[in-house]
């Protein structure tokens, strides 16, 4: 199978770190990305892993796992304008094509 | 990155109609992707639109209820055919953004096709 799995809902304080986390199948594995969606809006890319390590990007980072199937996406300095959906997504070949995650709701409070 | 129109943004739409959905991009692509996306729920994958050939729909889609053209690199329709309220949802288009990390899992996507059906 290719699904994901990642928590329904996370709440935490601005200010604060946050860890979302997400395991794969590993049939067809080709890479974990992660996706920001604010409501109403649209997904917008955060971060990729291939490779098995960290990947910064400002106060977002991504971890991969692949002996694990694991994955998470961890938000540091959280702001109220980091309340949104986000999803880890796999690729299933180098082609484009994307399995979400079933979405994970961030809710940062003051 | 490719900027992504789409239109309609949103359409409330009968029980029975169908509906063609736009999406152009401002670069010559070889894949565009359609998504759907149920009410509080995640992103599955339509089908691929692929220039000059059939698109390649996922498992759970056809062509019946989903054809999609697919005229040029830039350019792609998606229609909804005889909408029930089961197929409120939005629809968005999506394109393979910026390569990181020599990857091809960046997409870039449409504001979405909100639709309506009552």
């Amino acid at each position: 199978g290719q699904s994901l799995e990642q928590p329904s809902e996370v709440t935490a304080v601005e200010g604060a770190i946050v860890q979302i986390n997400c395991t794969y199948q590993t049939s067809g594995f080709y890479g974990l990305s992660w996706y920001q969606q604010h409501d109403g809006g649209a997904p917008t890319f955060l971060s990729y892993n291939a490779l098995d390590g960290l990947e910064e990007t400002g106060r977002f980072s991504s971890f991969l796992s692949r002996s694990d199937s694991y994955g998470y996406l961890l938000l540091q300095e959280l702001q109220m304008k980091d309340s949104a959906s986000y999803f880890c997504a796999r690729g299933s070949s180098n082609t484009g094509k994307l399995i979400f995650g079933q979405g994970t709701t961030l809710q940062v409070k003051p | 990155s490719a900027v992504i129109s789409q239109k309609p943004s949103r359409d409330i739409c009968q029980r029975g109609t169908s509906l063609t959905i736009q999406c152009q991009v401002d670069s010559q692509v070889t894949m565009m992707f359609w998504y759907r996306q149920q009410p509080g729920q995640s992103l599955t994958l339509i089908a691929t639109a692929n220039q000059g050939s059939e698109a390649t729909y996922e498992s759970g889609f056809v062509i019946d209820k989903f054809p999609i053209s697919r005229p040029n690199l830039t350019f792609s329709t998606l229609t909804v055919s005889n909408m029930s309220p089961e197929d409120s949802s939005i629809y968005l288009c999506s394109v393979i953004g910026d390569l990181v990390n020599s990857g091809a899992n960046v997409l870039t996507f449409g504001a979405g096709s909100r639709l309506t059906v009552l």
